[in-house]
Parts: C-alpha cells; structure tokens; sequence
C-alpha cells in the first residue's frame, strides 16, 4: 500500500512564527503536492514538485515556500505564520493519473 | 481546466446503488474525467478515471455520455462506510498532475 504520512496531526502556532509541515511517501513518486482545505472553498493547490529541487506554484502560493531536497519528501514552509493560514493542510504524492494523499494536518495560528 | 457542477449533497439506502452525477459541458477533447472522495477527517482517495469509454473497477463504475458533457459514478451496493465527500474533476491531458477540486458532492448513505 502506498503510503503518505504528514508530520503532524494538529499543530497550534502562534502568529508570526516560522511553521514546517513535513510530508513523507514510500512509493518512489516523482511528483508532490501541497493542498489546503478551508470550509466552503474546496481544496486549493498551493504548491507541486515534479522532481527534487522542483518545484511550481499553484493557486494560492503566497505566504507559503517548500523543499523538496529528497526525493521522497515535500515540506511547506510558512515563513512568518499568519491567522488567515489557519486552515487543513494536505500533502500528496502521486502518478499522473492518481494522487495519494496523507491524512492531513490541522493548523491553527493564534 | 474545465468546470464541473455537482449537487451540493445525495442520500442513498444502504445496498442500493448511489448515483452521482457530474456536468463538465465544456470539456475538451484531451480532457480526462476524475472521481476521488473524501471521507471525514482523512485525506481524498482515488477512486476512477476515464476518457471516452465507461471504466469499471472494483469500488466503482464511471459512465461518461456520448458527447462527454456529462457522467455519473455508480457505487452499486452502498454501504454506510461510502458516505463522503465526493469530487469530480475535469483536468488537461495525461501527463498533467494539477487537480483542482470543486465542493464536490456530499452523498449520505442510510440505514
């Protein structure tokens, strides 16, 4: 089974600190992806990977960087966390067909 | 990429077939139909993909009409365990890995 795992399942931070969200698959993917999940919006790309030290922008990329220094992890940087970034965050690996993804990390930034 | 409408939300019986229907009426030729679902508090999970022809598997059968502008999944036995979240997405060519999930379809499954 593939498998995606996120380093947190809830994270509370205050605002204005420096926030990582590590993401880690066993599958040899090529590509990642960092998504946010908001109430009413949907799920919203925030950043992809196509290979190492790739990367592109998505929907929404500011306020957030990643890495991708290894081939099996992607992480999400926020540089300077903010209440608006409060939100469900989910990472995901995948082929160009199917996307696997991991099981979420719940921020809050007070 | 195309836009896709789907109900706001379903209710089936549990051991009846659940239909859910998708409208991508401006989708393209290379344009490939997607159906993921989001159980609560976990992460979306594949569950089929098609271009022009039906396509069955094992937890799903996705049935595309002629003309493309629109399909259903069928979950053909219901269980409790199938209510979610589910999206349809309409994305450009094979080799494109940018999902783009709308609200998607909350289906309910009943006792």
């Amino acid at each position: 089974d593939v498998k995606v795992t996120q380093s947190s399942r809830y994270l509370v931070k205050r605002t204005g600190e420096k926030v990582f969200l590590e993401c880690v698959q066993d599958m040899d993917h090529e590509n990642m992806f960092w998504y946010r999940q908001d109430p009413g919006l949907g799920l919203r790309l925030i950043y992809f990977s196509y290979d190492v030290k790739m990367k592109e922008k998505g929907d929404i990329p500011e306020g957030y960087s990643v890495s991708r220094e290894k081939k099996e992890r992607f992480s999400l940087i926020l540089e300077s966390a903010s209440t608006n970034q409060t939100s469900m965050y989910l990472c995901a690996s995948g082929l160009p067909y199917e996307q696997y993804f991991g099981p979420g990390t719940r921020l809050t930034v007070t | 990429d195309a836009k896709t409408t789907q109900p706001t939300s379903m209710d089936c019986a549990e051991g009846r077939a659940a239909n859910l229907p998708c409208n991508h009426s401006t989708i393209s030729g290379n344009e490939y139909v997607y159906w993921y679902r989001q159980i609560h508090s976990q992460g979306p999970q594949y569950i089929i993909h098609g271009l022009k022809n039906n396509e069955t598997n094992e937890m799903a059968s996705l049935i595309i009409t002629e003309d493309r502008k629109s399909s259903t999944l069928i979950l053909p036995h219901a269980t409790l365990r199938d209510t979610a979240v589910y999206y349809c997405i309409v994305r450009r060519g094979y080799n494109n890995n940018d999902m783009r999930f709308g609200a998607g379809t909350r289906l309910t499954v009943k006792p």
